[in-house]
């Protein structure tokens, strides 16, 4: 059964630093893995979908990676913004999507 | 459509009632998902549905929950006999066509039974 679990569950950093938040996946046969970004009273936000046969991709600030071998991703922020406080969720996609819990990232100006 | 679109975005009920909430995919997604989500906790998978058909109802919480597709777009769940732990939003998502696809939601349904 597949679990994805996310860490840290809540996480604060000062305006302008970088930042990588985790996800972990234990059945490696996902096919894609997707970040999405919660705002508060809002619904799910894409923001990256990495396909099986790919390692990264890139919005902008946003870089997230995959690495299927150890069933982990990370999403990498850069230089974070006040504007960047919200949940993210990282979600295996394969015929069913399993959620992470996610984490709460909160930016200090 | 251009996104996901999700009626109504808040509901009141009285506990007892029943009420049906709808969901309509971007166009040409045969893919489409309903998920719970409670305060503060994470997304609870509800129903899946592949076309008109439903190959995965395994996340339908009990027999008061009920969900259909028809024409392969617009989405209804309905929930009978409303109880107050029912109170969550209710997140509806679409992929173009297995979940191998990028999933797009909706911006939910706040359903709160007093």
């Amino acid at each position: 059964k597949q679990e994805v679990t996310q860490i840290p569950a809540a996480l604060s950093v000062p305006e302008g630093e970088n930042l990588v938040l985790n996800c972990s996946f234990t059945d490696s046969a996902i096919y894609n893995l997707q970040w999405f970004r919660q705002d508060p009273g809002k619904g799910l936000t894409s923001l990256l979908l990495i396909q099986s046969s790919q390692r990264e991709q890139t919005s902008g600030r946003l870089n997230a990676s995959l690495d299927k071998s150890s069933g982990r991703s990370t999403l990498y922020i850069a230089a974070s913004q006040p504007g960047d406080s919200a949940t993210y969720l990282c979600a295996g996609l394969d015929d069913k999507i399993i959620f992470g819990k996610g984490t709460r990232l909160h930016i200090l100006p | 459509g251009a996104g996901v679109s999700q009626s109504p975005s808040n509901k009141v009920t009285e506990k007892g009632k029943d009420v049906e909430l709808r969901c309509d995919p971007i166009s040409g997604h045969t893919a489409l998902y309903w998920y719970r989500q409670s305060l503060g906790q994470g997304l609870e998978f509800l129903i899946y549905f592949q076309g008109n058909s439903a190959p995965d109802k395994s996340g339908l919480p009990s027999d008061r929950f009920s969900a259909e597709r028809t024409g392969g777009s617009v989405s209804t769940l309905t929930i009978q006999r409303t109880q107050q732990e029912d109170s969550a939003v209710y997140l509806c998502a679409s992929s173009l066509d297995r979940a191998r696809n990028t999933i797009y939601f909706g911006e939910g349904s706040w359903l709160t039974v007093v």
